[in-house]
């Protein structure tokens, strides 16, 4: 079956560096990708693994071990307009799968 | 620029009520996919489709069906809505082995059913 997991909530202080963990169970997985929503918004695509190893993009960086069905977002420097929730999602040939979604709460 | 809209973005509707939500994308993607989203259940799948009259069941598409009849719309439609059908629904659109992994969403029609 597909299924994914992330932890429901993470706070974090504005400045500081989170990570976000993501495991996931699927049968001919292709790839792990991250997507951002804000409260009210669409969800909105932040970055894509297929391989195993670290993707950076600008603040924030994405990592993938498929020998642990295990991956995670990290994202540096945080900041007040990172508040948002975040989802894993697997990708199976053309379909995607989404985790629960986490939500990151950033004081100040 | 192109873009993937939704219509309408808010709706009340009553129990046993045909609905029907539309979504158009001008990325020309073969690609378009119906969620739902619902607190504590992140995005589940509702229906799909890979190209023009080819359509497919989701993770939870009893209730629901789509049509494709050209490559911009896939609309949504709710036979006889249930007040368990009451959700934020996004529409969403990639292009096929892209090998990115990239969805692009909709604004989402938010639905409730009385």
């Amino acid at each position: 079956g597909q299924s994914l997991e992330q932890p429901s909530e993470v706070t974090a202080v504005e400045g500081a560096i989170v990570q976000i963990n993501c495991t996931y169970q699927t049968s001919g997985f292709y790839g792990l990708s991250w997507y951002q929503q804000h409260d009210g918004g669409a969800p909105t695509f932040l970055s894509y693994n297929a391989l195993d190893g670290l993707e950076e993009t600008g603040r924030f960086s994405s990592f993938l071990s498929r020998s642990d069905s295990y991956g995670y977002l990290l994202l540096q420097e945080l900041q007040m307009k990172d508040s948002a929730s975040y989802f894993c999602a697997s990708n199976y040939g053309q379909n995607f799968v989404f985790g629960p979604g986490t939500r990151l709460s950033v004081l100040p | 620029d192109a873009e993937i809209t939704q219509s309408p973005r808010h709706k009340i509707t009553e129990t046993g009520r045909q609905v029907t939500l539309a979504c158009h994308q001008t990325w020309n993607h073969n690609n378009m996919f119906w969620y739902r989203q619902d607190l504590g259940h992140g995005l589940r799948l509702i229906h799909y489709s890979y190209g023009v009259q080819d359509t497919n069941k989701g993770e939870v598409s009893d209730g629901y069906s789509v049509s494709r009849s050209n490559t911009e719309d896939l609309p949504l439609t709710l036979e006889s809505a249930a007040s368990s059908q009451t959700s934020v629904y996004f529409c969403a659109s990639s292009e096929s082995d892209d090998g990115t992994g990239e969805l692009f969403f909709g604004e989402g029609s938010r639905l409730t059913v009385l």
